[in-house]
């Protein structure tokens, strides 16, 4: 079955630093999907990538999907006490139905 | 905005007993789908359901769990005989669509339902 690992598994950084977080599959990506969780509440949808070197932003977040190394990365710029969270990433494939299977979760602490 | 909702948010059962967990997805989704994440694990899928039948199921969806659509709006997972191992907080998603090999679907979630078995 396909692995999902995130690094780092937490991560505490400054207000206005920037991050990143990577994902990395043991399988062939086919869809990557990044969420948000507050903790204890539910998954909130931020991106999902397809294409090998897709890139995609919202605001502040920009996700990247590198097909060969299947890996994607997260990269928040200036961060804001409002991105602290569990970020999570996800995948699908061909073979669980398109079923979601996520990694552990990257913790993210924005510190004042 | 359309979203997913769970009822209730926070069930406590005694082990052995049956559960009825609820979700209303967004109205015009077609495809269902119920997930759990264990305290401190990651989230791990459990059906998936289209045109009124399971799409896919995971090994933990074994004969104890059954999903249903009863009514047009509603989607319920049932676990029958409880068992403290079901803790967890459990998770209905909805998608427009079914992703494929060239086409990708968002999941939108629930806010979840803490179940506690005691």
């Amino acid at each position: 079955s396909q692995e999902l690992e995130q690094s780092p598994q937490s991560l505490i950084v400054q207000e206005g630093k920037n991050l990143t977080i990577n994902c990395t599959s043991s399988k062939t990506l086919y869809g990557l999907y990044w969420y948000k969780q507050k903790y204890g509440e539910g998954l909130i949808f931020l991106m999902m990538l397809q294409k090998g070197g897709e890139e995609k932003s919202h605001e502040k977040i920009t996700a990247k999907l590198d097909e060969k190394k299947q890996q994607s990365s997260l990269h928040i710029t200036a961060s804001q006490p409002s991105h602290a969270g569990i970020y999570l990433c996800g995948a699908d494939s061909p073979n669980s139905g398109y079923a979601l299977n996520f990694g552990k979760g990257t913790s993210l602490l924005v510190t004042p | 905005e359309p979203e997913v909702t769970q009822t209730p948010s926070h069930q406590v059962t005694q082990m052995g007993q049956e559960v009825i967990l609820r979700c209303v997805p967004i109205s015009n989704h077609l495809y269902f789908y119920w997930y759990r994440q264990i305290l401190g694990q990651k989230v791990e899928f459990l059906v998936s359901f289209y045109n009124n039948e399971i799409s896919e199921k995971s090994e933990i969806f074994d004969d104890q769990f059954s999903v249903e659509r009863p009514d047009g709006s509603n989607f319920t997972l049932k676990i029958r005989s409880t068992k403290l191992e079901d803790s967890a907080m459990y998770f209905c998603a909805s998608s427009l669509g079914l992703a494929g090999v060239y086409v990708l679907y968002e999941q939108y979630f629930g806010p979840g339902t803490r179940l506690t078995v005691t």
